[in-house]
């Protein structure tokens, strides 16, 4: 079983539609929780992250943790075809460790 | 404000050559330093980490190599490369300390081995 688990997709949604984006992991040290967005040929973009359990809102973007299942997810509201991309997940526990653990990401295309 | 630049950006080369892909960071002062690996529909592989000038750790055993001879400079290089070693180069950063653990990304280099 992978740290990280992360459905790769695609997964296509028409345009103003809510997206839910999600991880699992098996390690219960995890604390950190991160988003990243990649378009195509260029290199991921830090869209969010978050402590511990709890929410996170940014615009349009929400970020959710529930550390008892072991489950994250990222929610896009009102959806534009401009937020057409991969959306890695990334996570690492408190302390030391200089390296986060990455999803293999999901493809998200969002169709006018 | 921080700003990480990757170069070439595209590069072909023949099976056998050798390899330099070079990454620099301005704005910050001793960020640890990252080189991923994205194989087409692939998630990131780590090849080497940084904390500190001449400090490098290889994730993965392969013919790469990795050098860091200023603070906020990161080369990766082959002495000859593979067919297997085409894919997309990430350099990438992040804060030194305690936190997040974020990283911060370059623009890729995209390297196809013939």
């Amino acid at each position: 079983q992978k740290e990280v688990e992360q459905d790769p997709g695609p997964l296509s949604v028409p345009e103003g539609a809510i997206v839910s984006l999600n991880c699992t992991y098996s390690n219960s040290a995890f604390q950190y929780f991160m988003w990243y967005r990649q378009y195509s040929r260029k290199g991921p973009e830090l869209l969010m992250y978050t402590y511990s359990s709890g929410n996170k809102e940014d615009g349009r973007f929400t970020a959710q943790v529930d550390k008892s299942s072991k489950y994250i997810s990222l929610f896009i509201r009102d959806s534009q075809p401009s937020d057409s991309a991969t959306y890695l997940c990334a996570m690492k526990p408190s302390g030391g460790s200089y390296i986060p653990t990455f999803g293999r990401g999901t493809s998200l295309i969002v169709h006018p | 404000s921080q700003t990480i630049h990757q170069w070439p950006a595209t590069l072909v080369q023949p099976v056998g050559s050798p390899l330099s892909l070079e990454c620099t960071v301005e704005g910050t002062s001793n960020p640890n330093l990252y080189w991923y690996r994205q194989a087409a529909g692939r998630g990131l592989q780590l090849l080497f980490y940084s904390v500190g000038i001449g400090q490098i750790s290889s994730e993965v055993p392969q013919n790469l190599s990795a050098s860091r001879p200023q603070d906020r400079q990161f080369i990766l290089s082959s002495k000859k490369l593979l067919l297997s070693d085409s894919g997309f180069y990430l350099c990438a950063w992040g804060n030194r300390g305690f936190g997040a653990g974020e990283l911060f990304f370059g623009e890729g280099s995209r390297l196809t081995v013939l």
